[in-house]
């Protein structure tokens, strides 16, 4: 069946940065868009980045972009989000999702989700 | 950036009757919008998407209706594995959003 893992979680102080992956299985990988979809309290659900199935194109939400990137290694099976100077307001909880409409598209697989903690 | 209104914000429901959830668009997105179910301490989960086609292995008790800027997902009888919160997201242009979620509670 697919499964989607998330890992790279945890706690960081402000400015810091992590890298979350998520590695997927039960599907061919290398034909689908990937995004990060995060979820905290006071914003609801955010599709912050989308990767092409290449890795060719990425898109970022504006409250990510320029901080944020998305990538993909499709022999490894793998959606990288690396985050760098990180921010109170981007603490929430981290999906993987598949997006098989392309570009604009539903997420019809979810990862369990990892929890990002911002705080000094 | 396409905003998702959904209401009401909560809904009180006893099991075995039927509930109907809203989401508005504040512009167009055809029929571009998708509702998702989301328990606790789980991730959502697709319920429908094109606004009235079912995700694999979804039960008829859900149906989506709508096009444009009003869409409808009505629960024909509510089981108790029912009870959770409900998104909408448009995915009609960049950035894809959702809206705000309904609580459907006992």
């Amino acid at each position: 069946q697919v499964q989607l893992v998330e890992s790279g979680g945890g706690l960081v102080k402000p400015g810091g940065s992590l890298r979350l992956s998520c590695v997927v299985s039960g599907l061919t990988f290398s034909d689908y868009y990937m995004s990060w979809v995060r979820q905290s309290p006071g914003k609801g659900l955010e599709c912050i980045a989308y990767i092409s199935s290449s890795g060719a194109s990425t898109y970022y939400a504006d409250s990510v972009k320029g901080r944020f990137t998305i990538s993909r290694d499709n022999a490894k099976n793998s959606l990288y989000l690396q985050m760098n100077s990180l921010r109170a307001d981007d603490t929430a909880v981290y999906y993987c999702s598949r997006g098989p409409s392309g570009t604009y598209s539903w997420f019809d697989f979810w990862g369990q989700g990892t929890l990002v903690t911002v705080s000094s | 950036e396409i905003v998702m209104t959904q209401s009401p914000a909560s809904l009180s429901v006893s099991p075995g009757e039927g509930a109907t959830l809203s989401c508005r668009a504040s512009q167009s997105v055809s029929r571009n919008l998708a509702w998702y179910q989301q328990k606790p301490g789980q991730a959502p989960r697709l319920l429908i998407l094109g606004a009235y086609t079912r995700a694999t292995g979804i039960p008829a008790t859900f149906s989506g209706s709508g096009f444009g800027t009003d869409f409808t997902l009505t629960i024909s009888s509510l089981q108790s594995e029912d009870f959770a919160v409900y998104y909408c997201q448009q995915y009609h242009n960049w950035p894809v959003t959702f809206g705000g979620g309904t609580k459907v509670e006992i």
